[in-house]
């Protein structure tokens, strides 16, 4: 079974600067996909970003990006020039690409961001 | 607006009642999905069903029972509430076969409260 470990469980960043979230993961498959999604306080969940563990290209949205580290099993975000509406919940999430059928995905637990004027 | 829609957004029942939660999705998406979340758990995969016709226990499936209707429809049955389902619930779909990396398409959610 697939684990998702995010070790902060709340950031807080000031405005305008970065930061970055965490995550690790523990699978044996060598096919996935990773996500971030973001839950703001209206609890929508949103897709920030997504990585295909076959791509080594580090993946980015505007001003999201990922550093994926697939020997190390690491999926940190990077949020620059942090805004007000980038308050939220963020998970990290994983999902195996099986042959057939449905695709599961597994979260972690969230980590809180605040963002500070 | 194309997406997957929950009712009701919120509920309050009492221990021992039922109720079944509804999710409709017009995106012509094969698999759905129910998650609850929990705080400081994250999303925790209740029942699947990858394609019409199939469902699948995920993670949390004690409690639970779910039908898929048709392809547009897939609700979550609790038979006798008790409070530790008190949580919110999420519906989500996704096309299947080749995901092309997009994840999942989630309803707004369902605020459950047993008292």
């Amino acid at each position: 079974a697939q684990t998702v470990t995010q070790s902060q469980p709340e950031m807080s960043v000031q405005e305008a600067e970065t930061v970055t979230l965490s995550c690790t993961y523990d699978t044996s498959e060598n096919n996935y996909y990773l996500f971030w999604y973001k839950q703001p306080p209206s609890r929508q969940m949103i897709l920030v970003i997504r990585q295909e563990a076959y791509k080594q290209q580090n993946a980015t949205e505007n001003r999201f990006s990922v550093n994926f580290q697939k020997a190390a099993k690491s999926f940190s975000l990077k949020i620059s020039d942090s805004q007000l509406g980038d308050t939220a919940m963020y998970f990290c999430a994983f999902m195996k690409r099986p042959g057939a059928g449905s695709y599961q995905l597994t979260f972690g637990k969230g980590t809180k961001l605040s963002v500070i004027p | 607006n194309a997406g997957v829609t929950q009712t009701p957004k919120f509920q309050v029942l009492k221990t021992g009642q039922s109720m079944t939660l509804q999710c409709a999705q017009d995106m012509n998406h094969n698999s759905m999905y129910w998650y609850r979340q929990d705080p400081g758990m994250g999303l925790r995969l209740i029942y699947y069903s990858a394609s019409e016709g199939t469902t699948d226990k995920g993670e949390v499936p004690n409690g639970y029972n779910v039908s898929r209707l048709n392809k547009r429809e897939f609700s979550l049955r609790l038979e006798s509430a008790a409070p530790s389902q008190t949580s919110v619930y999420f519906c989500a779909s996704s096309p299947g076969g080749e995901p092309r990396g997009y994840g999942y398409t989630f309803g707004s959610g369902t605020r459950l409260t047993v008292v």
